[in-house]
């Protein structure tokens, strides 16, 4: 059974600060999404990496794929409020299939 | 707005009940998931179809669960004899056809079973 494991699994920071969410496995994926989501609410896509060792960037978050592609990390760079909410990191381990969650990691950022 | 849209948002129901949740991907993808959601917990799969191909279904789903997707547009998930335990979100997801996992998730239906 291929799993992912988040950490950490809560953190609460305060506004201004840098963090950095981990996805980890065992297993190999073919692909890696992040999500974020809010309560009551759908996870909404942030990214997909593909490419061992490929790095992507969106604004302040900053998305890596581990060169052997059983890795991922999300880091946030001078966190704000609005970023608040529940990062999820999901595998694909064939193409068009379903994907594979890690647990979540829970953000609140304090004005 | 051409998102993933889902029907109800928030169902709740009395145990033994059926309840029914529709989903509606968006107009192009022929990949369509069900995931189920707890509290405090990410997403797990339930079913997938290709278009109304249902292609894997997941241990999860039990026989009081069945899915459909007759014309390979919208998908139904019905919960027959619902347990306490089925008190969830139930997400729908869809995908492009070719090489992308990438999935697009709509809102959720959240159930209640009292």
């Amino acid at each position: 059974t291929q799993l992912l494991e988040q950490s950490p699994q809560f953190l609460s920071i305060q506004e201004g600060e840098n963090l950095t969410v981990y996805c980890n496995s065992s297993s190999v994926f073919s692909s890696l999404q992040w999500y974020r989501q809010e309560p009551g609410e759908g996870p909404v896509l942030l990214v997909t990496v593909v490419t061992g060792g490929e790095v992507k960037k969106l604004k302040r978050l900053t998305f890596q794929f581990g060169d052997a592609r059983k890795d991922s990390s999300l880091h946030i760079t001078a966190a704000q409020p609005g970023d608040t909410g529940l990062y999820l990191c999901a595998g694909a381990n064939n193409q068009g299939g379903k994907l594979i969650f890690g647990q979540g990691t829970e953000l609140s950022v304090k004005p | 707005d051409t998102g993933v849209s889902q029907d109800p948002r928030h169902k709740i129901t009395k145990r033994g009940q059926n309840v029914t949740f529709r989903c509606d991907p968006i107009s192009e993808h022929n990949r369509l998931y069900w995931y189920r959601q707890t509290l405090g917990q990410g997403p797990e799969f339930l079913t997938y179809f290709q278009n109304e191909a249902q292609l894997e279904k997941s241990r999860l789903l039990s026989d009081r669960f069945s899915a459909e997707r007759p014309k390979g547009s919208f998908s139904t998930l019905e919960i027959q004899r619902t347990e306490q335990g089925d008190s969830a979100m139930y997400l729908c997801a869809s995908g492009p056809s070719g090489n992308s996992d990438t999935q697009y998730f709509g809102p959720g239906t959240r159930l209640t079973v009292l």
